[in-house]
């Protein structure tokens, strides 16, 4: 039992350029997240998901893309990255449902755009 | 809309003595919860314990204690008799009654555990 995987660990970009974050998870969660961490300022939700094929906005989304094909995988894509774009990402899952759902975090991706 | 605020960007602390790290919180739910996680510098985000508004008494999980003051609408974690493995950040977050899964997040403590 993996947990939740996220890759690349370190990525470094150049601005303009696009890529995609990949996030899995193998404990069946219904409820997929992306966070993003910059100093000081604590984790902030981009996109999540509450199901294969269900997605929404969260606090900045603004760059970013999300699909959900499967329960398993929720990939994360830069469309044109930005040096404001330099930060850790975190991947999460939880089973979803009341407010005693807890979220299990992925290890981190950690994003430089030059 | 919700808010968590942590007051303290650091503290230190003496291995074997307790501590005690400050979240407040704002929301207009009358049902949500309240959650600890802890960032090594490692940086994995690490799940410590859960409170739920409803709940009565303070949940416990081994050396942490959430003290939930809901009046005060603080959420506030002690971690008994420190070790050195303590030294980390530590995140207190919130999720609502919304049924979406998102937490928000406060600013962070970094909790030096001193030999």
């Amino acid at each position: 039992n993996a947990g939740v995987t996220q890759t690349p660990k370190f990525q470094v970009l150049k601005t303009g350029q696009s890529m995609t974050l990949q996030c899995a998870q193998d404990m069946n969660h219904e409820y997929m997240s992306w966070y993003r961490q910059d100093p000081g300022m604590g984790l902030r939700l981009i996109h999540y998901s509450v199901g294969a094929g269900i997605t929404d906005q969260g606090e900045v989304p603004n760059g970013y893309n999300v699909s959900r094909s499967t329960t398993e995988d929720f990939p994360l894509r830069l469309l044109s990255a930005a040096p404001s774009q330099t930060s850790v990402y975190f991947c999460a899952s939880s089973m979803g449902g009341p407010i005693t759902d807890t979220q299990y975090f992925g290890p981190g991706t950690r994003l430089t755009v030059l | 809309a919700q808010k968590i605020t942590q007051t303290q960007p650091g503290m230190f602390v003496q291995e074997k003595e307790a501590v005690t790290l400050d979240c407040t919180y704002d929301t207009s739910d009358q049902s949500y919860g309240l959650f600890w996680y802890k960032q090594p510098s490692s940086g994995e985000m690490i799940f410590l314990i859960y409170q739920g508004s409803y709940d009565e008494q303070n949940a416990t999980e081994g050396r942490y204690s959430l003290n939930f003051q809901k009046a005060r609408k603080s959420a506030n974690l002690v971690i008994s008799a420190s070790q050195l493995g303590d030294s980390a950040m530590y995140f207190c977050a919130m999720k609502g009654s919304g049924n979406t899964g998102k937490l928000i997040f406060g600013q962070g403590t970094t909790l030096q555990v001193k030999p």
